[in-house]
């Protein structure tokens, strides 16, 4: 089975904080994404990445940055948290050939 | 820019009985997902269809697609309890697997006993 982990189920932190939110698939996966998942608004994406040390800004990339260092693992920062990027953040991965992105469980982070 | 609009949003039905949660497109693409949602959870894939009137069914689910339409549809048949969650569409906008998915607001689906 597809697994994609992420380092914090909940995450509490302080305005003005730097962030970092940990994402590793087991598949060898060369897509992997970060959204943001808001009531009332769906899922929105945030950016991903395509390979190694590659990025590619979504649809809501501002404060946002990304790091992907090694195929498996892909980091989601937050340079600066703001009461504003309370969320839920999903972490996601496939590979060419089968489209389907494939979820973490998620890391719902609380920024006061 | 891509916009995909679900209904109806929310919809509360009972057991036994049929529905169809409809999700429309804005611009061309050759994939659409459906996802199941519980409270808490993560996002568990239930379709992905990749062709013009493609049609695909697990249990009393049934997904369909008309790319001429821009339009796809979930539909429940015979409903029950265990099926109440959201439920989301979401449209690839270009070609391969490399692009991120743009999703509708989500369809939150209580099916009463």
């Amino acid at each position: 089975d597809v697994k994609v982990t992420q380092s914090s189920r909940y995450l509490v932190k302080r305005t003005g904080e730097k962030v970092f939110l940990e994402c590793v698939q087991d598949m060898d996966h060369e897509n992997m994404f970060w959204y943001r998942q808001d009531p009332g608004l769906g899922l929105r994406l945030i950016y991903f990445s395509y390979d190694v040390k590659m990025k590619e800004k979504g649809d809501i990339p501002e404060g946002y940055s990304v790091s992907r260092e090694k195929k498996e693992r892909f980091s989601l920062i937050l340079e600066s948290a703001s009461t504003n990027q309370t969320s839920m953040y999903l972490c996601a991965s496939n590979n060419d050939y089968s489209y389907e992105q494939y979820f973490g469980p998620g890391t719902r982070l609380t920024v006061t | 820019e891509l916009k995909v609009e679900q209904n109806p949003l929310f919809l509360s039905m009972q057991e036994g009985k049929n529905y169809t949660i409809y999700c429309n497109y804005s611009t061309t693409s050759d994939r659409l997902y459906w996802y199941r949602q519980d409270p808490g959870k993560s996002l568990e894939s239930l379709f992905v269809l990749l062709s013009n009137g493609a049609v695909k069914q697990e249990g009393r689910l049934m997904a369909s697609l008309d790319t001429k339409a821009r339009l796809s549809t979930l539909h429940i048949t015979a409903a029950v309890h265990d099926l109440s969650a959201t439920y989301f569409c979401a449209v690839g906008d270009s070609g391969g697997g490399a692009d991120g998915l743009t999703f509708g607001k989500g369809t939150h689906l209580i099916i009463q006993p």
